[in-house]
């Protein structure tokens, strides 16, 4: 199983520029997350979407959109990109009926210049 | 959500035993008790995870204090790929994964 699949890995933006960063998992979970982690921070939620169809703010939204676009993907958009976006972006999907972990993806590092 | 506390480093050497603790007096009873940790440049990984009974899988063991206001991650023998930050995370149900800084641990070979 791939688990967790996010894409691109790398990405450079110019300050105002957009972008979505795409994220998939093959797990069959109900709820996916956003995460980002600044250097030597721990992670902070962006967005999640505790089911297909819903979706919901966390502790730092602004600046983000999120489409849950079925149950396999859930999407990340920076509509005017800011330097103080740039960060390393994780995507997680968990499935809490069967009261498991998360499973993280590998991350899309991201810099706005 | 629950506040906890974990030793910002530890250190130990390669195939000994490491006890990483956690404080979290203001749990509530229907948090799960969840560890992860990253391995550098890359994203979390689950570690395992329990509510009363210490608990045990391939990768760790958890040591759950009795008033559940501490928890204790076991690794068996450590070994170079456990350096890592590890997180540990009280978890309602369908409650959301908020990472504190973790403990840094380093494994001397």
């Amino acid at each position: 199983n791939a688990g967790v699949t996010q894409t691109p890995k790398f990405q450079v933006l110019k300050t105002g520029q957009s972008m979505t960063l795409q994220c998939a998992q093959d797990m069959n979970h109900n709820s996916m997350y956003w995460y980002r982690q600044d250097p030597g921070m721990g992670l902070r939620l962006i967005y999640y979407s505790a089911s297909e169809g819903t979706t919901d703010k966390g502790e730092v939204p602004n600046g983000y959109n999120v489409s849950r676009l079925n149950k396999r993907e859930f999407s990340l958009r920076l509509e005017s990109a800011a330097p103080s976006q740039t960060s390393v972006y994780f995507c997680a999907s968990s499935d809490f009926v069967l009261a498991g972990g998360y499973t993280f993806g590998s991350g899309t590092r991201l810099t706005v210049v | 959500d629950a506040k906890t506390t974990q030793p910002n480093s530890m250190e130990s050497n390669e195939e000994e035993p490491v006890h990483l603790p956690c404080n979290h007096s203001t749990i509530s009873g229907t948090d799960y008790i969840h560890w992860y940790r990253q391995l550098p440049s890359q994203g979390p990984e689950y570690v395992i995870h329990g509510l009363t009974s210490n608990v045990n899988n391939r990768m760790a063991s958890l040591a759950i204090a009795e008033d559940r206001k501490s928890s204790t991650l076991i690794l068996h023998r450590a070994t170079l790929r456990d350096a890592a930050v590890y997180y540990c995370i009280p978890l309602t149900s369908y409650g959301k994964l908020t990472f504190g800084q973790g403990t840094i641990l380093t494994v001397h070979p």
